[in-house]
């Protein structure tokens, strides 16, 4: 499957905890984007990632960081986890970053905090 | 700041009859619009995009500039497009690209 994967599919843990959240983009994209999908907010930009630098934030706590590393897969971190980060957390990947590009969506994570 | 509004949370129409998915939003620059398409198990996928002006599965969309709209229509629903749609808007945000989404309309097609 040459498309956005993500990893891993579901991931239940408890309040505090932390964990990791991996995208590997699409073969020759080189921006990642990162966005949590609730029912009561529906689909919130999180952040972006160009050939391994941030390049634009959007609602992202400062409980939650991410980084694209040198082969262009990111992670998205999140720590002191509470109730309400229950949510299904997409990772998207374009060509470059651009007004008109086109982003593919990998499968998602669904996290549970209980 | 750039915002798009999808005002019906559910929609629902029986099986060849007219539908239309209603998208406002709201920026200051010259936006590009796009509609993407979530089917029951899938991921999320570009359904269409205003520059390009097609129609993709029989739907379309026209990018209305004095009334901020961007509505999804289909002329004639069936049963396999009930999915969740969503509308977005890339615009500039600071120095870079933003793409912002509605909250999405779930359209359901009866039989």
């Amino acid at each position: 499957d040459s498309g956005v994967t993500q990893t891993p599919k579901h991931l239940i843990t408890a309040t505090g905890q932390r964990v990791t959240l991996r995208c590997s983009p699409r073969s020759g994209d080189l921006s990642v984007y990162w966005y949590q999908q609730s029912l009561d907010q529906g689909l919130q930009f999180l952040i972006q990632y160009y050939n391994g630098e941030e390049r634009a934030k959007g609602n992202i706590l400062e409980r939650f960081s991410a980084q694209q590393f040198p082969d262009l897969h990111s992670e998205l971190n999140l720590s002191s986890l509470e109730l309400g980060d229950s949510a299904l957390y997409f990772c998207a990947s374009s060509v470059v970053p651009g007004v008109g590009n086109e982003q593919f969506f990998g499968p998602g994570t669904r996290l549970t905090v209980l | 700041a750039q915002r798009v509004t999808q005002p019906e949370k559910l929609l629902s129409v029986f099986k060849g009859a007219p539908v239309e998915l209603k998208c406002n939003y709201s920026y200051s620059g010259s936006p590009e619009l796009f509609w993407y398409v979530q089917y029951s198990r899938q991921r999320l996928q570009l359904l269409l995009r205003h520059i390009s002006r097609e129609s993709i599965k029989g739907f379309t969309a026209d990018l209305n500039k004095g009334e901020t709209s961007f509505h999804l229509k289909k002329p004639f629903a069936q049963e396999e497009d009930s999915a969740m749609y969503y509308c977005a808007l890339s615009g500039l945000s600071g120095s870079n690209y933003k793409l912002t989404f509605g909250k999405g309309t779930l359209l359901t097609v009866n039989p």
